[in-house]
C-alpha cells in the first residue's frame, strides 16, 4: 500500500521559514516524480512544484507565486521529499499535500502526469 | 499557462440523478493529459479519471470522462450519497500544471 505522510507544518510569522517533509512508503520512491500541491482555506487546489526522479535529471519546476522562495528536494535513501519555504507570506497559508505523478513513458523518455497518490496534508499558517 | 474554467460552480441534484460537469481549457490540452479529482470536506483529493477518459483504480463505473482539445466532461450516471463533493479538473500537459476552480455537487 502506497503511503505519503507529510509533516513539518505549523504557525510561522511573515518572513519566516519552514521545511515540510513527506515520507513515502510502498512505492519505488527513487523512480517517482513528486509534487507539492496546496489549498488555502476554503479555496481550490494550486500546484506548487515538482521534482523529477534522478534518472530523469532530478530537476525541479516551481509555480510562479513561489519561485525563488520555495525549494523542493529529495532524499532517495530516506524515501523523503522536502519543501523548504523561505520568505513566507500570509498568502502562503494553506494545507500542503505531497503527491506522486503517474508516469507516461515512450521509447525514449518518461513524463510525470496525473497525481495518483496523495498524502493527508499538513497545515501551514503564516500569521503575525 | 493553461487556464481551466469549470462550470457550473455548484450543481444541486438529487440522489439517482445524472451529473454533468464541464472543464474548458484556454488552449488545447495535448494527448488528453487531463485528470479529474474528487475532494470531500477535510480529506485529500482522490484521482477519479486520467487521460481524460480512463478510470483510476477502484473508481466505480458510474464515473466517466470524455472530451478532447479544449472541452472535457465528467459524468456521474446515477448520484450516490457518497458522490456529493467538490470535483476538480487538472491539466498536466504543460507546466505550470493547473487546476480548475472546482464544481461543488450538492444534495438538492
Amino acid at each position: 500500500e502506497v503511503q505519503l505522510v507529510e509533516s513539518g507544518g505549523g504557525l510561522v510569522k511573515p518572513g519566516g521559514s519552514l521545511r515540510l517533509s513527506c515520507a513515502a512508503s510502498g512505492l519505488t520512491f527513487s523512480n517517482a516524480w513528486m509534487n507539492w500541491v496546496r489549498q488555502a482555506p476554503g479555496k481550490g487546489l494550486e500546484w506548487v512544484g515538482r521534482i523529477k526522479s534522478r534518472t530523469d535529471g532530478g530537476t525541479t519546476d516551481h509555480a510562479a507565486p513561489v519561485k525563488g522562495r520555495f525549494t523542493m528536494s529529495r532524499d532517495d535513501s530516506e524515501n523523503t521529499l522536502y519543501l523548504q519555504m523561505n520568505s513566507l507570506k500570509t498568502e502562503d497559508t494553506a494545507v500542503y499535500y505531497c503527491t506522486r505523478s503517474r508516469m507516461y513513458c515512450s521509447s525514449t523518455s518518461c513524463y510525470g502526469g496525473d497525481f495518483d497518490y496523495w498524502g493527508q496534508g499538513t497545515l501551514v499558517t503564516v500569521s503575525s | 499557462e493553461i487556464v481551466l474554467t469549470q462550470s457550473p460552480g455548484t450543481l444541486s441534484l438529487s440522489i439517482g440523478e445524472r451529473a454533468t460537469l464541464s472543464c474548458r481549457a484556454s488552449q488545447s490540452v495535448s494527448s488528453n493529459f487531463l485528470a479529474w479529482y474528487q475532494q470531500k470536506p477535510g480529506q485529500a483529493p482522490i484521482l477519479l479519471i486520467y487521460r481524460a477518459s480512463s478510470r483510476a483504480t477502484g473508481i466505480p463505473d458510474r464515473f466517466s470522462g470524455s472530451g478532447s482539445g479544449t472541452d472535457f466532461t465528467l459524468s456521474i450516471s446515477r448520484l450516490e450519497p457518497e458522490d456529493f463533493a467538490v470535483y476538480y479538473c487538472q491539466q498536466y500537459d504543460t507546466s505550470p500544471l493547473t487546476f480548475g476552480g472546482g464544481t461543488k455537487v450538492e444534495i438538492k
